[in-house]
């Protein structure tokens, strides 16, 4: 199956800081890829859509000057929590659909960012 | 918008066949689908329902119902190992294809 890295794993960072979560597709070009975010226990949020070559388009109650998000290439796409704060701690995924006749969308493995 | 509604928990013993339902309200429904996931790892494509009636993939199968929009996903011979999450999600209508989750069901495999 199609492949989705993700980079870093797990970060921990001082409060105010900035942190950069990339999202590759590994062997499949994404004209638009996903992040989400997901509390323990809860469901999985989408923040945006990240398309590539253009802005991201966000969901309602995301900040998009506090969460940016380039699209750089088909196959890349990262985002930047900025001035973290402790309740930005949270596990982020990303994700990209291939296009068939299963509706995939591949996720990636995972960042889970805590802010202290 | 969309919202998917699903039980929080659900627990079986080894062996045994469970059902996790999935109850949906959309604007426009572009199919059903299903994804486990692990604590700590990232969900996993288990199926996908476009048309009413049910698919099989091995031990799991998945129904849809578009009249009813209800589905439920059949986990048959349980393993210890089926112990995770599971949501139902739908797509929404946008030029994106956003995929909205279900609120996600705990399932609880005991010896």
């Amino acid at each position: 199956g199609a492949v989705v890295s993700q980079h870093p794993s797990r970060v921990i960072c001082k409060s105010g800081t900035s942190v950069k979560i990339e999202c590759r597709s590994l062997d499949f070009q994404a004209t638009t890829m996903f992040w989400y975010r997901q509390f323990p226990k809860q469901s999985l949020m989408l923040m945006a859509t990240s398309n590539e070559g253009s802005k991201a388009t966000y969901e309602q109650g995301v900040e998009k000057d506090k969460f940016l998000i380039n699209h750089a290439s088909l196959t890349l796409s990262t985002l930047t929590v900025t001035s973290a704060h402790p309740e930005d701690s949270s596990f982020y995924i990303c994700s990209a659909r291939r296009s068939g006749t299963k509706d995939e969308q591949f996720f990636g493995p995972g960042t889970r960012l805590t802010v202290l | 918008g969309q919202s998917l509604e699903q039980p929080s928990e659900v627990t079986a013993v080894e062996g045994a066949i469970v059902q996790i339902n999935c109850t949906y309200q959309t604007s426009g429904f572009y199919g059903l689908s299903w994804y486990q996931q692990h604590d700590g790892g990232a969900p996993t494509f288990l199926s996908y329902n476009a048309l009413d009636g049910l698919e099989e993939t091995g031990r799991f199968s998945s129904f849809l119902s578009r009249s009813d929009s209800y589905g439920y996903l059949l986990l048959q011979e349980l393993q210890m190992k089926d112990s995770a999450s599971y949501f139902c999600a739908v797509r929404d209508g946008t030029g994106f294809q956003k995929l909205v989750f279900g609120t996600g069901t705990r399932l609880l495999v005991s010896p």
